[in-house]
């Protein structure tokens, strides 16, 4: 199965919003409401900001939101800030209690 | 609080064998499924495998089936991952993660496997 399709980068002012799509097919995103998305620091490791499309872990600002459309998912960052910067990477659920990763969006606090 | 530590990488030839271990605290362990993901030098995430919280159930992607195998020991709060005929290409920083809300909730430090002669 092929990687879900980000964008390799993004990048955006302070204060500044910002959208990354990740796009997969009716076997995956299309298919199932189980998309997360993770943040990771340069040799740190990943950690999870949204779940269930849409849905905050405890302690995640709600500046980061999710949603989802067709085969197609996104993560917004709204009012960004210098520590946003970081890798982000989408995830399905792709059926069989398999799990497939987009190839992750390298943004940038201009 | 949760803590998951890897352990047991390092440098193996090609067609070598290597089990990584994680430990887990902080969390029971018994409740979740738990997972393997790496991640190569300077790429993206890729899920590898997955196992039941009793163990009952083992769910790989393509690429290590038949080479690695997933196992936990929930009497000791650990998973494992042993893998063999290693590949130039399974080079990476393997991570344990929980599975949790259908994400991975929690996730260790890594640990790096380099495969070369």
């Amino acid at each position: 199965q092929s990687a879900l399709t980000q964008p390799p980068s993004a990048s955006g002012s302070p204060g500044q919003s910002v959208t990354i799509s990740c796009t997969g097919t009716s076997s995956d995103i299309g298919g199932y409401d189980y998309v997360s998305w993770y943040q990771q620091h340069p040799g740190k490791a990943p950690k999870v900001i949204i779940y269930d499309v849409s849905e905050r872990p405890s302690g995640v600002p709600d500046r980061f939101s999710g949603s989802k459309s067709g085969n197609t998912a996104s993560l917004t960052v709204s009012g960004l800030q210098a520590e946003d910067e970081a890798d982000y990477y989408c995830v399905s659920f792709a059926g069989s209690k398999n799990w497939i990763f987009g190839g992750g969006t390298k943004l940038t606090v201009l | 609080e949760v803590q998951l530590v890897e352990s047991g990488g390092g440098l193996v030839q090609p067609g070598g064998s290597l089990r990584l271990s994680c430990a887990a605290s902080g969390l029971t362990f018994t409740s979740y499924w738990m997972t393997w993901v790496r991640q190569a030098p300077g790429k993206g995430l890729e899920w590898v495998a997955n196992i039941k919280y009793d163990g009952s159930e083992k769910n790989y992607v393509d690429s290590v089936k038949g080479r690695f195998t997933i196992s936990r020991d929930n009497a000791k709060n650990s998973l494992y991952l042993q893998m063999s005929s290693l590949r130039a290409e399974d080079t990476a920083v393997y991570y344990c993660a929980n599975l949790n809300n259908w994400s991975f909730e929690n996730w260790g430090q890594g640990t790096l496997v380099t495969v070369s002669s």
